[in-house]
């Protein structure tokens, strides 16, 4: 079955400093990523998607790049604020053909902790 | 409106009670999810509904009954429940197509059983 891997954390980092969080992921088909950002006491925001390799999508200064070849979907940030604390989570949509939809499949969660 | 609202945002209920949580999106969406989401864990799928018959059930106990009246609306009955059913569930919706797009999460319903 699919499933997405990411480092747990927290993370904790100074403001301003750069942000890596690694996702792999392993699919039987050719999913769509995500990555999607939780507040505390919130649901889900989408933070940004790609749908095909070499896509890159990007929203709030943060970037990631559909990798098919490392099955990678790494999330970065140049310059990390205080209010970018929250949990972050890649997840993917792998669709069989023909409509509908099966949902999401998440990786664990990273806890984010930025420092002023 | 990129909105799907989830009502109540809080519910303590007692094991023997029914209750009801409610989920509406007006953007025309035809997919419609309740996933369960524990404390630092990641959601977990519970039902799809896709063009408002039920596709995906995750061998969710019976004490949980979803149901979609309609294209913009989605409840979960809940009745008989156990402390362990406390959690943050959450209602999202996406368009079903051939290819994947976004799904859209609502603040979701905290849940307490006592």
């Amino acid at each position: 079955g699919d499933s997405v891997t990411q480092m747990e954390g927290p993370v904790t980092l100074s403001e301003e400093a750069f942000l890596t969080i690694n996702c792999t992921y392993t699919a039987t088909g050719y999913p769509s990523l995500f990555w999607y950002v939780q507040y505390p006491g919130e649901g889900l925001q989408l933070l940004l998607k790609a749908t095909k390799a070499d896509d890159k999508g990007s929203n709030k200064g943060f970037e990631a790049t559909y990798r098919k070849e490392t099955t990678s979907f790494h999330l970065e940030k140049g310059s990390v604020q205080v209010s970018d604390s929250a949990v972050y989570f890649c997840a993917l949509s792998d669709l069989y053909s023909g409509g509908g939809a099966d949902g999401l499949t998440f990786g664990k969660g990273t806890h984010l902790i930025i420092q002023p | 409106d990129t909105e799907v609202t989830q009502t109540p945002k809080h519910l303590v209920m007692g094991m023997t009670n029914k209750k009801s949580l409610k989920c509406e999106q007006h953007m025309g969406h035809r997919a419609m999810y309740w996933y369960k989401q524990k404390a630092k864990k990641p959601p977990e799928l519970m039902f799809v509904y896709s063009y408002e018959k039920l596709s995906i059930n995750e061998s969710v106990p019976s004490r949980f009954s979803p149901e979609c009246p309609n294209s913009s609306l989605l409840n979960l009955h809940l009745h008989a429940l156990q402390p362990e059913d406390s959690a943050l569930y959450l209602c999202a919706s996406s368009y079903p197509t051939d290819r994947v797009t976004e799904a859209f999460f609502g603040q979701g319903t905290r849940l307490t059983v006592v």
